[in-house]
């Protein structure tokens, strides 16, 4: 299994939809998660933190799954605004404070 | 506060030159990473700096790339011999102490 690893989609949803991504990752000792949010061109920027269970940030909310060794972002009442590359970050094996990106995952919402 | 800036935003040498690319992290910020984006991927992990030693650079490439951080601050990463395969976007991060990591805007390389 790779260290990360996420569905490239793209999504593609509608105004006011719920969309969830999931990333696995192999490195059964990680503690800490991230997904960072990357628009077009530009840096990426940190969305949320995710060190227990879960995490949630107004529409955002991200999930941990140890045993399964995935994380979730779950966005609800999507925005056109939302629209962007979602990078899944996971502490790298062997690593200290080092991580690993995934490819990302990019959501296009619609009108 | 001023974040994580880099220099310059965009670069384009031709195939064999040599190239330096800096990154000026967030005030206070003891780590330094570099990262490597191509179209499409995630960032792809350089080097770290903690204070002004490499702590980890075994996701340099090759002996053609080379970073330094002389003062614990500002770091630069060089180039050396470019080829065609190094254009991508190079992204610095900084954070404090293994916390987040703050990213510049990058600095797109295009090698001729």
């Amino acid at each position: 299994r790779k260290e990360v690893e996420q569905d490239p989609g793209p999504f593609n949803v509608p105004e006011g939809a719920t969309v969830a991504f999931n990333c696995t990752y192999s490195n059964s000792a990680s503690q800490s998660f991230f997904w960072y949010r990357q628009d077009c061109r530009k840096e990426p920027k940190l969305l949320m933190s995710v060190y227990s269970s879960g995490n949630e940030d107004g529409r955002f909310t991200a999930q941990l799954n140890r045993a399964s060794q995935y994380i979730s972002l779950l966005i609800r009442d999507s925005k056109l605004s939302d629209s962007a590359t979602y990078l899944c970050v996971v502490p790298t094996r062997g690593g200290y404070q080092k991580v690993t990106f995934g490819t990302g995952t990019k959501l296009q919402v619609i009108p | 506060g001023a974040g994580v800036s880099q220099t310059p935003s965009n670069k384009v040498t031709e195939k064999g030159k040599y190239v330096e690319l800096r990154c000026d992290p967030i005030s206070g910020h003891t780590a330094l990473y570099w990262y490597r984006q191509s179209l499409g991927q995630g960032p792809e992990f350089l080097i770290y700096f903690q204070g002004t030693g490499a702590a980890d650079d075994s996701g340099l490439p090759n002996d053609r790339f080379f970073a330094v951080r002389p003062e614990g601050s500002v770091s630069t990463l060089k180039i050396q011999r470019t080829e065609r395969g190094d254009s991508a976007v190079y992204l610095c991060a900084s954070s404090s102490s293994g916390g987040t990591q703050y990213f510049g805007p990058g600095t797109r390389l295009t090698v001729l």
